[in-house]
């Protein structure tokens, strides 16, 4: 059973314009949200995160929203750029357990800003 | 600072065989994690060690799979006999705190079984 998921495998945007990139989770004993980015050949990079605490966080040109209610939670990339373009995974923490550092990943979407 | 690197980038084993994956990370992370993502899938948790225990190790697949992590410092994860469903990418991370946020990824190991 996954319990984070990305529906959009891939997405296509003009550079310029925002990307929008979403993510639903099921586990309500995940408090804590992260986007990596990936580049081919590359592991994944740490870009930004959220508490469950909060419902928006803002770095720069990326902005990660959460909603709780709908266990949905997005990125926003504004403006697009070409080199914005590789695979984002959203990733989630659980309180508590054995492993509180243990990450639960979604599929990732592949962003392809197109110049 | 060297980041998280690991060895071999590569690796192309047939089916039975044993494969040893390699990973060094950040110096002075306690925290290392490994992870692998099968066939453009999530990237799935594996285990975690804190220094040279295993804090966690409960997305460890079956018994064909052992990591260790002697002296706390670098790692090993060994796949004995490997099978076929066993392909795929093994990322290892570290980090310095208790929470996955701080982490840093190594490049990854494409393991191939043919």
């Amino acid at each position: 059973d996954q319990q984070v998921k990305q529906n959009s495998p891939s997405l296509s945007v003009q550079e310029g314009r925002i990307s929008i990139l979403n993510c639903d989770y099921t586990n309500s004993m995940f408090d804590y949200f992260l986007w990596y980015k990936k580049y081919p050949a590359e592991g994944p990079t740490f870009l930004i995160s959220i508490s469950s605490i909060k419902d928006k966080n803002e770095d720069g040109r990326f902005t990660v929203f959460l909603n709780k209610s709908a266990k949905h939670l997005s990125l926003h990339i504004v403006p697009s750029q070409p080199g914005d373009s590789a695979v984002y995974f959203c990733a989630a923490r659980a309180a508590g357990g054995t492993s509180y550092g243990k990450l639960t990943f979604g599929q990732g979407t592949i962003l392809t800003v197109h110049p | 600072e060297a980041g998280v690197t690991q060895f071999p980038s590569h690796s192309v084993i047939e089916k039975g065989q044993t494969v040893t994956l390699r990973c060094d990370p950040i110096s002075g992370h306690d925290n290392l994690y490994w992870y692998r993502r099968v066939m453009g899938k999530e990237i799935k948790f594996l285990l975690h060690f804190v220094k040279e225990s295993k804090q966690d190790e409960s997305g460890m697949p079956n018994n064909r799979f052992l990591a260790e992590r002697t002296g706390g410092t670098y790692s090993t994860l060994k796949v004995q006999p490997a099978e076929l469903e066993d392909s795929g990418v093994y990322f290892c991370a570290s980090s310095q705190a208790w929470t996955g946020s701080e982490a840093f990824f190594g490049q990854g190991t494409r393991l191939t079984v043919v």
